[in-house]
C-alpha cells in the first residue's frame, strides 16, 4: 500500500542552524508532493508543493524542497532556522491512483532554541 | 467566509455519548475532506465529499462514524457511542475541485476528548 514516511519525529536545533527534514513515499507512479506546517495552536498551512517541472521547489519563509524521483524523496530544507520556525511539519502526497486524497506522513516536531 | 470554519473547537464528552462535529468550507469549494489526528500521530484520512456525495468512505474507522454534507456547503461528522480511542483532533479541509492541482485549505480542527 502507498505510504509516506517521515523518519525524524523530533528535531531540536539552535537558531541559524541548517534544517533538513526527510520525507519518503512508497509508490511507483505519478505523485504530487506537499509540505504543510502547523505552528503551535494554529491550523495546517501549506509551505510548498510540487506538481511538475523543476524538482527544486521554493516555498514561503525561506523553505525549499527537492523532489528526487529515483529516491522517492521530497526532503524539506532551510539554510538557517529561526526560533519562529518551531512547529510541526507534515509531508503529504497525492498518489495518482487515489483521487485527490492527501496521504500524510507522521509529522516532525521541530524545536528551535533561541 | 475567508477560511474553513470548524465547530466546536473543543469538545469533551463521556464515553458512550454521540457527538457531532461541524465544518463550514470556503464558499464555492466543492470538495470537502475530513481527517483525524491522534496525539503524536500523523493525519489519518476519514472521508471526502465531492459536492454532496461521498465517493470514498474507506477511511471511516468503524460504523459508529458517519458524515453528511448538504447543499454543497456544511458537513457534519457524527460519532456514535464514542470510545476513548476516538479522542483526537478532527480536521476538515476544502478545495475548489477534486483535481490534483487544487490546494487544500484546512480548518483549525475540533479537539475531541472522550472521558
Amino acid at each position: 500500500a502507498q505510504s509516506v514516511s517521515q523518519h525524524n519525529h523530533h528535531v531540536i536545533l539552535s537558531e541559524a542552524a541548517s534544517l533538513e527534514l526527510g520525507c519518503n513515499y512508497s509508490y511507483g507512479g505519478t505523485v504530487n508532493l506537499f509540505w504543510y506546517v502547523q505552528y503551535p495552536g494554529q491550523h495546517l498551512q501549506l509551505l510548498l508543493k510540487y506538481f511538475s517541472g523543476d524538482p527544486l521547489v521554493k516555498g514561503i519563509k525561506g523553505f525549499e524542497a527537492e523532489f528526487i524521483k529515483s529516491k522517492f524523496s521530497f526532503n524539506l530544507r532551510k539554510p538557517s532556522v529561526q526560533w519562529s520556525d518551531t512547529a510541526e511539519y507534515f509531508c503529504a502526497v497525492i498518489f495518482n491512483n487515489a483521487g485527490n486524497m492527501l496521504t500524510f506522513g507522521g509529522g516532525t516536531r521541530l524545536m528551535v532554541k533561541p | 467566509g475567508a477560511g474553513v470554519s470548524q465547530s466546536p473547537s473543543n469538545k469533551v464528552t463521556e464515553k458512550g455519548k454521540d457527538v457531532e462535529l461541524r465544518c463550514d468550507p470556503i464558499s464555492g469549494h466543492t470538495a470537502l475532506y475530513w481527517y483525524r489526528q491522534r496525539l503524536g500521530q500523523g493525519l489519518e484520512f476519514l472521508i471526502y465529499f465531492q459536492g454532496n456525495s461521498a465517493p470514498d468512505k474507506s477511511g471511516l474507522p468503524s460504523d459508529r462514524f458517519s458524515a453528511e454534507r448538504t447543499g454543497e456547503s456544511v458537513s457534519t461528522l457524527t460519532i456514535q457511542r464514542t470510545q476513548q480511542e476516538d479522542s483526537a483532533v478532527y480536521l476538515c479541509a476544502s478545495s475548489l475541485f477534486t483535481g490534483w492541482d487544487y490546494g487544500y485549505t484546512f480548518g483549525s480542527g475540533t479537539r475531541l476528548t472522550v472521558v
